[in-house]
């Protein structure tokens, strides 16, 4: 079946060192992609997104990367600080029910930032 | 703070009770969701309201009855409830239109425990 899913569980950096998350997705359908950090104790928190027709989009610190050959979605974190140690989730955008679009989240990977 | 807010953070309760959680969000959206958040699980979509109509019900056991007043408010009342049904339950609001693809912002989430 369709599944979004992560290749690492578990990333381990030093702080200041550059960090990437990879995602793998299966559905070639799917049109828009969102990264969320989850800490402890709290929701996902919308970090970065990007739309099938972009390959790479950039924010403070974050940049995604789209592969839409390979199906495959990355996250880099520039200067990875403590702060930064969370679990990343990537989602992808299907349509659901009526209107609405229905993510679909990986697994997660728990990011942990050495100091 | 994201603009949704869910009450209460934590909650005990047995297999014979009766409880409700709500969730209000601030950002003037028009679709509302319930997931659920099991350890070492990707997130769960429960249900989905779109201007206060459910458009997505994803298999969830009666035991589990949402309700949504208005596009600012949703619940999720519990009744006869597992302790396999112990995890974290997350709230999230979009702006939902056709065609659009939409980000969702998430509540801190409740953390359940079924006893």
């Amino acid at each position: 079946g369709e599944s979004v899913g992560l290749h690492l569980p578990t990333l381990s950096v030093q702080e200041g060192d550059n960090s990437i998350i990879n995602c793998a997705y299966s559905n070639s359908a799917s049109d828009y992609f969102i990264w969320y950090k989850q800490e402890s104790g709290k929701g996902p928190q919308f970090i970065i997104d990007i739309r099938s027709n972009m390959d790479k989009r950039q924010g403070q610190r974050v940049t995604v990367l789209l592969n839409k050959t390979v199906k495959h979605l990355s996250l880099q974190i520039a200067a990875t600080q403590p702060g930064d140690s969370a679990v990343y989730f990537c989602a992808e955008n299907m349509i659901g029910g009526g209107s609405n679009y229905k993510l679909t989240f990986g697994k997660g990977t728990l990011l942990t930032v050495n100091p | 703070e994201t603009g949704v807010t869910q009450t209460p953070r934590h909650l005990v309760m047995g297999m014979t009770n009766k409880k409700s959680l709500k969730c209000e969000q601030h950002l003037g959206h028009n679709a509302m969701y319930w997931y659920k958040q099991s350890a070492k699980k990707p997130l769960e979509l429960m249900f989905v309201y779109n201007f206060k109509e459910q458009t997505e019900n994803n298999s969830v056991p009666s035991r589990f009855s949402p309700e949504c007043p208005n596009s600012s408010h949703l619940f999720l009342h519990l009744h006869t409830l597992q302790p396999e049904d112990s995890a974290l339950y997350l709230c999230a609001s979009s702006q939902a239109s056709p065609g659009a693809q939409e980000t969702q912002y998430f509540g801190p989430g409740t953390r359940l425990l079924v006893l």
